[in-house]
């Protein structure tokens, strides 16, 4: 497609479950963010990619929350042994390169996955 | 530490009239971009309007335009001839120049328009 995807775009886990939400970024788009955006506040940025490396996980709230992007085009954020803290909306976005000016530095967001820890 | 902080947690305009959405930042650099972002209720975050920090003069598209005052820290947007799809939560957000590339928002305003 020509936009982000995201899935799955709606996700229930238990209490201790593991769980891997996933992010297609637009074809050929260098950068790529994971922001955790909680109910009725804005984005938070967990951490982001230039191409396979994971330049800035300075977001990330724990070590229970890894990133990859093994091959730098799909990225996967894994939430080990959950918890209801975790419970929120995970916005992945895309940028066609990390530095510039113009439309370049503008990032595509996904739809976002909907976590909800029971 | 960079931070957005939008006041107006709920506004309401009438359809075709005129909203002004408030956004405050504070930092210590002075190369910076400014964004506000729409996200209706299927949660896609789309690009309303950007301002690059060393441009005085201030962005517009269409009905949207901002206005940028670097000294007070201030990124208002204003939404003219409002129409009943504007009506969303919209986002104030904050992005280095530098390396840190990752985006600040604010809480967010939500904006209702009534026919």
């Amino acid at each position: 497609g020509a936009g982000v995807s995201q899935s799955p775009r709606y996700k229930v886990a238990k209490r201790g479950q593991d769980v891997a939400l996933r992010c297609d970024p637009i074809s050929g788009h260098v950068s790529l963010f994971w922001y955790q955006q909680a109910l009725g506040q804005g984005p938070e940025f967990l951490t982001y990619f230039q191409n396979e490396a994971q330049l800035d996980k300075s977001g990330l709230p724990s070590d229970r929350f890894f990133a990859e992007r093994p091959e730098g085009s799909v990225s996967t954020l894994k939430i080990q042994r959950t918890q209801q803290e975790d419970s929120a909306v995970y916005l992945c976005a895309s940028s066609l390169v990390l530095f510039g000016g113009g439309a370049s530095y503008e990032q595509y967001f996904g739809p976002g996955t909907r976590l909800t820890v029971t | 530490a960079q931070t957005v902080t939008q006041s107006q947690p709920e506004m309401s305009v009438q359809e075709a009239e005129t909203v002004t959405l408030s956004c405050t930042y504070d930092t210590s650099e002075s190369d910076y971009y400014l964004f506000w972002y729409k996200q209706p209720p299927s949660r896609q975050m789309i690009l309303v309007i950007r301002q690059e920090a060393y441009k005085q003069q201030n962005a517009t598209e269409n009905r949207f335009s901002v206005n940028f005052q670097k000294a007070a820290k201030s990124f208002s947007l204003k939404i003219s001839d409002s129409q009943l799809g504007d009506a969303a939560m919209y986002f104030c957000a904050y992005r280095s120049a530098g390396n840190n590339n990752d985006m600040r928002f604010g809480a967010g305003t939500r904006l209702t328009v009534k026919p």
